[in-house]
């Protein structure tokens, strides 16, 4: 069965420098969730879509944004990178946003040097 | 590549009653974790699994780990309404990788 599909796996920046995450949902699935996971912490909720449009916010920094586009995929942007920013970035999809479960993609590590 | 594979992924239970959630992973690994997410939530951490024979208990949850076996289980005891929620099993290998959730629901 398909599952949610991250690009890249890994990805290498310098401090400064722009990142762009994506994230392929599941087909029929039109909710999309962004996690950041840090060395040794849990996963923090980023922001979430819903029909392509933004659906709730969690702790996602100023220089970050996202957006879901009309095939359903997302793409989570990173600006001005920082070396706090290196962590596993997880999406996660679900069937709709009330009470299906999540589904979550590989996730995408980025360093940042 | 590590698969992490959980079951049931749904569970209906009634009140009072008591049921566990199997959780197998593919390769080596000695950190599992153990989360709950609650409808339009975030990820709640549950329990962090760290070694072979690790067991972990809080309130009507009891995880344990057997890294031999590759397996953990979260057992719930005497489950309430409260806990009706989808849990989550992550293990940490090379990357960390999500089982499907199971989503329990306790009914009256």
């Amino acid at each position: 069965a398909a599952g949610v599909i991250q690009s890249p796996r890994h990805l290498i920046k310098e401090k400064r420098e722009t990142a762009t995450l994506k994230c392929y949902p599941i087909p029929r699935h039109d909710t999309v969730y962004w996690y950041q996971q840090g060395p040794g912490q849990d996963p923090q909720f980023l922001i979430s879509f819903y029909e392509k449009m933004q659906s709730d916010k969690g702790s996602i920094p100023d220089r970050f944004s996202a957006q879901q586009f009309s095939d359903y995929h997302s793409e989570l942007n990173m600006s001005s990178l920082e070396l706090g920013d290196s962590a596993l970035y997880f999406c996660a999809s679900s069937l709709d946003r009330n009470n299906s479960p999540l589904h979550f993609g590989n996730g995408t590590r980025l360093t940042v040097t | 590549e590590l698969k992490v594979e959980q079951n049931p992924l749904f569970l209906s239970m009634q009140e009072g009653k008591n049921y566990t959630i199997y959780c197998n992973y593919s390769t080596t690994s000695d950190r599992l974790y153990w989360y709950r997410q609650d409808p339009g939530k975030s990820l709640e951490s549950l329990f962090v699994l760290l070694s072979n024979g690790a067991v972990k208990q809080e309130g009507r949850l009891m995880a344990s780990l057997d890294t031999k076996a590759r397996l953990s289980t979260l057992h719930i005891t005497a489950a309430v309404h409260d806990l009706s929620a989808t849990y989550f099993c992550a293990v940490d290998g090379d990357d960390m990788r999500f089982g499907a959730g199971t989503r329990l629901t306790v009914k009256p």
